[in-house]
């Protein structure tokens, strides 16, 4: 069960590209790894995942380097309605996750 | 139904109440997940199922807590006895078999008085 480490919380102006990068040193080789999206009153919601290199989606980037042992969110030109909690997992098919306690981003007018 | 679905939305139960959660997952996932979520933290994983069999309940606090899902689709989390420690959001989690994408319910808050 890999252990990730995230920044507690990050403010952003709205427009700009916004990086969160998560720590993973004990990721297993089959574990991927999950960012889920969370707002308030709400449950998580994916947003993206990845084993390696870059993926991308029509929400966020994903950049994996090749030792795995991290990862960076992308989130493109953010608005107001992207300020919510961030959470970075590795696990792979069925686990009991950890979710942590996320990165909170603020995006600012 | 196009989502996981959680009844009640708010739950208010006086201490020593036995309390019963409801979770609906999507039509045709096998998996089945219960998460604590407490003011301020991340989920805490409660007990997971596949189809109606309960593969891990390490996650529950006590034996104040049960889970069942009799017929492999709708889930009921039961909280005997409740304790003030027990208020939090709970959340239901469903997924497809072999799939770790979890798709989340909007929850159930728990406020116990």
């Amino acid at each position: 069960l890999a252990k990730t480490t995230q920044p507690i919380s990050m403010d952003s102006y709205e427009g700009q590209e916004v990086n969160i990068t998560c720590s993973h040193n004990n990721i297993a080789t089959n574990d991927y790894i999950t960012w889920y999206q969370q707002f308030p009153s709400q449950g998580p919601r994916f947003i993206i995942q990845g084993y390696k290199t870059k993926v991308t989606n029509e929400v966020a980037s994903l950049f994996i380097p090749a030792d795995r042992k991290s990862s960076t969110l992308s989130l493109p030109r953010v608005s107001l309605s992207d300020t919510a909690v961030y959470y970075c997992l590795g696990a792979g098919g069925y686990q009991k996750v950890t979710f942590g306690t996320g990165t909170k981003l603020q995006v600012i007018p | 139904g196009a989502g996981v679905s959680q009844s009640p939305r708010y739950k208010v139960a006086k201490r020593g109440q036995d309390v019963a959660l409801r979770c609906d997952p999507i039509s045709g996932h096998v998996s089945l997940f219960w998460y604590q979520q407490a003011l301020g933290q991340g989920p805490e994983f409660l007990t997971y199922f596949q189809n109606e069999a309960q593969l891990d309940k390490s996650g529950l606090p006590s034996d104040r807590f049960f889970a069942e899902r009799p017929e492999g689709s709708v889930s009921t989390l039961k909280i005997q006895r409740t304790q003030q420690e027990d208020s939090a959001v709970y959340l239901c989690a469903s997924s497809f078999p072999g799939r770790d994408t979890q798709y989340f319910g909007p929850g159930t808050r728990l406020t116990v008085l």
